[in-house]
């Protein structure tokens, strides 16, 4: 069976400090897709990023960056410089190729302080 | 484009209430599905549709239906509704990519949410 962990569940840092958003899956499957959302205050969910299980490639948009490695399962996601704007809850999700079904994980707030 | 909407954004019931949660999306979009979002356990699966007329159940399905007679809409039915009902609920859409059904999930576009309280 398909889960998706996030062990941070609350994570508070100042403006402009770095901040890694860790995620680890489980899947039997060797085609998955890996997202990650961003609630916001305002309660709507934001999609960041898609990535399949072919694509081991770092990804960097921005201020934003992924770190996928297969070796860890593991699919980590990177705000550098963090602004007040950046404050919201961070979901993975992990997709085992059917259907759109998406399995969450159970979220990260980050608040970042000014 | 409007893209995912649904209705009402806010809702409170009595338990053995029935109602629907409307969803309607304007992408054309093939997959539509229904989330839960409760405090500490991300977004769960109620019931997933790959197209018109095709539904499915997902993690919890328990105490709802749906049904997708259009591409565009997929309500969401809470025959007798419970406290455990109470709930953020968010409708989504998506495509695959590779124009098949399953093996290559594109990205799902949510709607705002619905608020349900059941007293």
């Amino acid at each position: 069976a398909q889960k998706v962990t996030q062990a941070q569940t609350e994570i508070s840092v100042v403006e402009k400090e770095d901040v890694t958003l860790d995620c680890v899956y489980e899947t039997r499957d060797t085609t998955y897709y890996l997202f990650w959302y961003k609630q916001p205050p305002s309660g709507e969910l934001v999609f960041l990023i898609r990535r399949n299980s072919f694509d081991e490639q770092n990804e960097i948009s921005g201020r934003y960056s992924w770190n996928f490695q297969k070796s860890t399962s593991s699919f980590n996601f990177t705000i550098t410089a963090s602004q007040v704007v950046d404050s919201a809850v961070y979901f993975c999700a992990l997709s085992e190729g059917g259907a759109q079904k998406l399995v969450f994980g159970q979220g990260t707030r980050l608040t970042i302080n000014p | 484009n409007a893209g995912v909407t649904q209705t009402p954004k806010f809702q409170v019931l009595k338990t053995g209430q029935s109602m629907t949660l409307q969803c309607a999306q304007d992408m054309n979009h093939e997959y539509m599905s229904w989330y839960r979002q409760d405090p500490g356990m991300g977004l769960r699966l109620i019931h997933y549709s790959v197209g018109a007329g095709i539904t499915d159940q997902g993690e919890v399905p328990n105490g709802y239906n749906v049904s997708r007679s259009t591409t565009e809409d997929f309500p969401l039915r809470l025959l007798s509704a419970a406290p455990s009902q109470t709930s953020v609920y968010f409708c989504a859409s998506s495509y695959s990519p590779s124009g098949r059904a399953y093996g290559n999930t594109g990205e799902l576009f949510f709607g705002e949410g619905s608020r349900l309280t059941v007293l």
